[in-house]
C-alpha cells in the first residue's frame, strides 16, 4: 500500500532557529500533498495545500512568510518553520494521495512531526 | 478551517462493549472518511462511505451515513483494549486539492 514518510518524528530547537520537516511518499508519485497541525487532545486543522511545482495554497489565518512549503518533485515535499517561536510548538503531519483514489480513501498519512521550541 | 463536530469528545466503556461515535458536517461532501490516530501518532484511514451510500461494514465498523441530516455514525463492537484510540471523521469535497475536513475527534478508552 501507499506509504508516506515524514522526517523527523521529533526535533527540539531554540528560539529563533528555522526547522525543516520532510513528508515523502515512498511508492507513489503525489502531486498534492497536505501539511496539518495538531494541538494536544484537538483536531487536525489543515495549514495548507503543496502543489507540485506550484505555489501552495495556504489556510486562511496560516501565514506562509512563517510556514514555507516546497514541493520540488512528485515525491517530495518540505515544511520549513522560520524563526520558530514556543508557540510554534505542535505536532505536524502530512498526507498525500496517490492520483485516482480519492473515491478509495487513499488519502495516506505521515507518522508525524513533534516540534518542541524551548 | 474544520467543519465537522464529533460526539461525544471522549467515551470510556469496558471490553466487549460497543462504541459508537457521531460526526456532523455543515456542507455537501462527496465522501466521508473515518481515521484512527493512537496517540502522538499518524492516522490511519478506516473507511470511507460515499454521499450515495448509507451503511459500509468493514470488519468489526460499521458507518451509517445520513446526508439529510448531514450526519455520520462509526459503530465498534465488541470492543478490546487496543481499540483504544481518538477517532475522527472527515469530509472529503472535489475541490481544488480534494482536501479533507477533519472533526474534532473523540477519544475512546476501552477498559480492559
Amino acid at each position: 500500500g501507499a506509504v508516506v514518510s515524514q522526517h523527523p518524528s521529533r526535533v527540539i530547537c531554540k528560539s529563533g532557529t528555522s526547522v525543516k520537516i520532510e513528508c515523502r511518499s515512498l511508492d507513489f508519485q503525489a502531486t498534492t500533498m497536505f501539511w496539518y497541525r495538531q494541538f494536544p487532545k484537538k483536531s487536525l486543522m489543515l495549514m495548507a495545500t503543496s502543489n507540485e511545482g506550484s505555489k501552495a495554497t495556504y489556510e486562511q489565518g496560516v501565514e506562509k512568510d512563517k510556514f514555507l512549503i516546497n514541493h520540488a518533485s512528485l515525491t517530495l515535499s518540505t515544511l520549513t518553520v522560520t524563526s520558530a517561536h514556543p508557540e510554534d510548538s505542535s505536532f505536524y503531519i502530512c498526507s498525500a494521495r496517490p492520483s485516482g483514489t480519492v473515491d478509495r480513501g487513499g488519502y495516506t498519512f505521515g507518522s508525524g512531526t513533534r516540534l518542541t521550541v524551548v | 478551517s474544520q467543519q465537522g463536530e464529533e460526539d461525544p469528545q471522549a467515551l470510556s466503556i469496558q471490553e466487549g462493549e460497543n462504541a459508537t461515535m457521531n460526526c456532523s458536517y455543515k456542507t455537501s461532501i462527496n465522501n466521508l472518511q473515518w481515521y484512527r490516530q493512537n496517540s502522538g501518532r499518524g492516522l490511519v484511514h478506516l473507511i470511507l462511505i460515499r454521499s450515495n451510500e448509507r451503511e459500509k461494514h468493514s470488519g468489526r465498523l460499521r458507518v451509517t451515513l445520513d446526508t439529510s441530516k448531514k450526519s455520520s455514525s462509526l459503530l465498534i463492537t465488541a470492543s478490546r483494549a487496543a481499540d483504544t484510540a481518538s477517532y475522527f471523521c472527515a469530509t472529503g469535497t472535489y475541490n481544488a486539492g480534494n482536501m479533507l475536513t477533519f472533526g474534532g475527534g473523540t477519544r475512546l478508552m476501552v477498559k480492559p
